[in-house]
């Protein structure tokens, strides 16, 4: 069976800093790209960046709203994906998905996600 | 960016009615188009990928067809479960982009 759990949000104020979490197992991690996706309160569907695979040397893409701020990491012998954010602003509060990216470039297999809000 | 606009943004429908919903890109995007289905608090689902292949364990009521800048999703005979928010996605080139999505509830 396929899971994929995040962890890690919570509340951080205006200019803060968090590392959000992904576990992966029942597929095998190593051999795919992996995206963040998040959805703020109400509102629609964001990408926010993907990290490719070995073979790949991990290339990352952003999203422009979080291109320098955000950096996403993968540690393969963990089956696990990271999302260390950075100067985080009261617009990045959201619920942060991690789902992969199947062979044909869709995202299959998501997380619940986890909510990181951004507040003083 | 390539910007994806969905109509309606929002419909109201009966069970056993067939709908459908049209995705709109600003710049061809091949046939590189997928279907999300969300329901209030879960995670989207992938339904339909590269605009018609209709992902494994979806009900074959689901449909998607289109090419190029206007594609639709097509849902035969609607069901209770099937009111949810839908959006459609583009793989073409980064950023990766999502429509703004539908709405469909029960009328």
């Amino acid at each position: 069976e396929v899971q994929v759990v995040e962890s890690g949000g919570h509340l951080v104020q205006p200019g803060g800093s968090l590392r959000i979490s992904c576990a992966a197992s029942g597929i095998t991690f190593s051999d795919h790209y992996m995206d963040w996706v998040r959805q703020a309160p109400g509102k629609g569907l964001e990408w926010v960046g993907r990290i490719g695979k070995r073979s790949s040397s991990f290339a990352t893409q952003y999203a422009a709203s979080v291109k320098g701020r955000f950096t996403i990491l993968r540690d393969d012998s963990k089956n696990s994906l990271y999302l260390q954010m950075n100067s985080l602003n009261t617009e990045d509060t959201a619920v942060y998905f991690c789902t992969r990216v199947s062979n044909y470039w869709d995202n299959d297999y998501w997380g619940q996600g986890t909510p990181v809000t951004v507040s003083s | 960016d390539i910007q994806l606009t969905q109509s309606p943004s929002f419909l109201s429908a009966s069970v056993g009615d067939r709908v459908t919903i049209t995705c709109r890109a600003s710049q061809g995007i091949n046939n590189y188009l997928a279907w999300y289905q969300q329901k209030p608090g879960e995670a989207p689902k992938l339904l339909i990928y590269t605009a018609s292949i209709l992902q494994s364990g979806v009900p074959s009521r689901f449909s998607g067809s289109g090419s190029g800048t206007e594609f639709t999703l097509t849902i035969s005979s609607l069901q209770p479960e099937d009111f949810a928010t839908y959006y459609c996605r583009q793989r073409i080139s980064y950023p990766i982009t999502f429509g703004q999505g539908t709405r469909l509830e029960i009328k």
